[in-house]
């Protein structure tokens, strides 16, 4: 047990970019989620995928936000034209596919529009 | 609609003291209610949580948490607190098969323990 890695830990791009991160989660993990935090704020949910059919997504995913996850491995998380509204932690989290469980958390990656 | 609310931003407490970490539910049905906690730099963290059965849960580090129905609380709490307990708590209710069963988070509360 590896863990949830989630990569970069840190991006810093300019309002306009495109942006993508990644998140490998515990292996056999069914499940996968991605949470926004901003600064004093829990967590707020994004998007959750059983295996590699994304099954859910909040209102907060606008059009310019997109996620992946390909034959239910890894996935990816990608911000296209940046703004600075977007500056946040990007956290991924895992779990089996079992209700009540735990998640598992990655460290996050820092995204930083200018 | 269903929420947990921690009606405190910080807490402060003198080492070697005890704690209590203050979150209120509003969730329908029976509540799957958990404690996270988040360390500087470091990933959320597990602590406990309450799905059924006896009303006082124990977690990790020492830490417990009683789930009161009648005043719809879950309040986390630990007999003496120690300096490394300093971290951001969250309470956190998980949500139905809509949502994949995410988990959705209170805003927080700062605990300090001072030495």
């Amino acid at each position: 047990d590896t863990g949830v890695s989630q990569d970069p830990r840190h991006k810093i791009t300019k309002r306009g970019q495109n942006v993508t991160f990644r998140c490998d989660p515990i292996s056999e993990h069914n499940r996968l989620y991605w949470y926004r935090q901003t600064l004093g704020q829990g967590p707020e949910f994004l998007t959750y995928f059983q295996n590699e059919a994304q099954l859910e997504k909040s209102r907060l995913l606008s059009n310019r936000f997109s996620a992946e996850r390909p034959k239910g491995s890894f996935s990816t998380l990608e911000i296209q034209r940046t703004e600075q509204g977007d500056s946040a932690m990007y956290l991924c989290a895992s779990s089996p596919s079992i209700l009540e469980e735990k998640l598992f958390f990655g460290s996050g990656t820092q995204l930083s529009v200018l | 609609a269903q929420s947990v609310a921690q009606p405190e931003d910080q807490v402060n407490v003198a080492e070697g003291n005890p704690l209590t970490v203050k979150c209120t539910y509003s969730v329908s049905g029976n509540p799957y209610l958990f404690w996270y906690v988040q360390y500087p730099n470091r990933g959320l963290q597990f602590l406990l949580k309450y799905i059924t059965g006896d009303n006082l849960v124990k977690g990790s580090y020492g830490f417990e948490a009683e789930f009161n129905k009648s005043q719809t609380s879950f309040h986390l709490k630990k007999p003496s607190a120690l300096v490394s307990d300093s971290a951001l708590y969250f309470c956190v209710y998980q949500g139905g098969s809509n949502s994949g069963y995410a988990l959705n988070f209170g805003k927080g509360t700062s605990l300090l323990v001072t030495p």
